[in-house]
């Protein structure tokens, strides 16, 4: 049982450029999150799924895009990645039951730098 | 505008000493809270989530209190490994939706030989 995987662990890309980041879990949890953590900042939501084929904005979604075509992947793309996307991404996911809990479980982390 | 507001530390405590921290929030509608830990460079993981009764799990302690709008979580006899970020979360939605989650900046605490 692996949990919450993301790839890549780190990335480095130049202005511009674009790429897609990939959660996957396997505890057949229904909701899936993306983060952002900035040194000074607490975690921010860029986008969230309540289920596979849905998705939503969360509080900062702007220059981000997502998809969850299967239950258990959840991927972030960035189209034109900015060096103020620098930062370190965090997958998340959570089982629907208990629905005021939303207990998330994590994934390791993608360092992201765009210089 | 939603907040969870900590005081960002660091604790210094000596090993085996108690030490406590609150979290604030704003949202007095809000359902749901917890403590996460982040250790340098990992991923938060959840520690306990706190309920309106208050709840212990070995040496920690979270309490709630609704009517002053804090949680709080105490660390008993203190270990080297306790060393690490605690992160307060609120489920701040008025329907405890999934986008409600709003993380606190995190407390450093780091524990002493």
């Amino acid at each position: 049982n692996a949990g919450v995987t993301q790839t890549p662990k780190f990335r480095v890309l130049k202005t511009g450029q674009s790429m897609t980041l990939l959660c996957a879990q396997d505890m057949n949890h229904e909701y899936m999150y993306w983060y952002r953590q900035d040194p000074g900042m607490g975690l921010r939501l860029i986008h969230y799924s309540v289920g596979e084929g849905t998705t939503a904005k969360g509080e900062v979604p702007d220059g981000y895009n997502v998809s969850r075509l299967k239950k258990q992947n959840f991927l972030l793309g960035l189209e034109s990645a900015a060096p103020s996307q620098t930062s370190v991404y965090f997958c998340a996911s959570s089982p629907s039951t208990s629905v005021i809990r939303y207990e998330q479980y994590f994934g390791p982390g993608t360092r992201l730098t765009v210089t | 505008r939603k907040e969870v507001e900590q005081d960002p530390g660091p604790f210094n405590v000596p090993e085996g000493a108690t030490v406590a921290f609150n979290c604030t929030y704003s949202n007095s509608a809000s359902q749901s809270f917890f403590w996460y830990r982040q250790d340098c460079r990992k991923e938060p993981k959840l520690l306990m989530s706190v309920y309106s009764s208050g709840n212990e799990d070995g040496r920690f302690t979270a309490q709630l209190n609704r009517a002053s709008q804090y949680i709080s979580l105490l660390i008993r006899d203190s270990k080297l490994s306790d060393s690490a970020t605690y992160l307060c979360v609120v489920n701040m939605s008025p329907g405890g939706g999934a986008d409600g989650l709003t993380f606190g900046k995190g407390t450093h605490l780091i524990i002493q030989p």
